[in-house]
């Protein structure tokens, strides 16, 4: 089974602070994401990473940055934490480009409150 | 740029009733639609694609949706829903690999 883990469940950071958030991936797939989910939004695409080092904005990118130093870790990261930040965050990941086998894989969730 | 489109943000319903829920999509190459499920207090899961092929697709649970080319559509049924379909349901589509949801269409089945 494809396996997504991100790190935390829950944190709880104050505002100003850095914030990681890790996701690895068992799959040797290309693809990585980062969202957030709001009640009634949805999920809204931060980033995302088709290769090493590579890295793409998704729909809302602002105040947030993204590593991917090896091809099964994706970091997110919250430069300077605010409360509007507060969210669930999703991680991802999927094989490149279409056709069958590019479903992507969620990790559990980290549910993150900035005090 | 694409988009996708839930038109249902909360349904109820009773158990036995038929369900429908609408999704409209824009994006004008190639796309893979799907359906995930996010049951209370669990991750996401896929309840189906489509990539190509058949129009009408099967999915788990006793789900099925159809792609309408035409009209940009990928509409989940499901002809008697039962107490444990409650759940919050999204529809996604990735084209040029970023991949895209809509706002989600909460369920509520009462018994």
């Amino acid at each position: 089974d494809v396996k997504v883990t991100q790190s935390s469940r829950y944190l709880v950071k104050r505002t100003g602070e850095k914030v990681f958030l890790e996701c690895v991936q068992d799959m040797d797939h290309e693809n990585m994401f980062w969202y957030r989910q709001d009640p009634g939004l949805g999920l809204r695409l931060i980033y995302f990473s088709y290769d090493v080092k590579m890295k793409e904005k998704g729909d809302i990118p602002e105040g947030y940055s993204v590593s991917r130093e090896k091809k099964e870790r994706f970091s997110l990261i919250l430069e300077s934490a605010s409360t509007n930040q507060t969210s669930m965050y999703l991680c991802a990941s999927s094989l490149l480009g279409a056709g069958v086998g590019t479903e992507a894989f969620f990790g559990q969730g980290t549910r993150l409150t900035v005090v | 740029a694409q988009s996708v489109s839930q038109h249902n943000h909360h349904v109820i319903l009773s158990e036995a009733a038929s369900l429908e829920l609408g999704c409209n999509y824009s994006y004008g190459g190639t796309v893979n639609l799907f359906w995930y499920v996010q049951y209370p207090g669990q991750h996401l899961q896929l309840l189906l694609k489509y990539f190509s092929g058949d129009p009408l697709v099967k999915g788990i649970k006793g789900f099925e949706a159809e792609f309408i080319k035409s009209k940009f559509s990928f509409n989940l049924r499901k002809p008697s829903v039962q107490w444990s379909d409650t759940a919050e349901y999204f529809c996604a589509v990735i084209g040029a690999d970023k991949l895209i949801f809509g706002t989600g269409t909460r369920l509520q089945v009462f018994p």
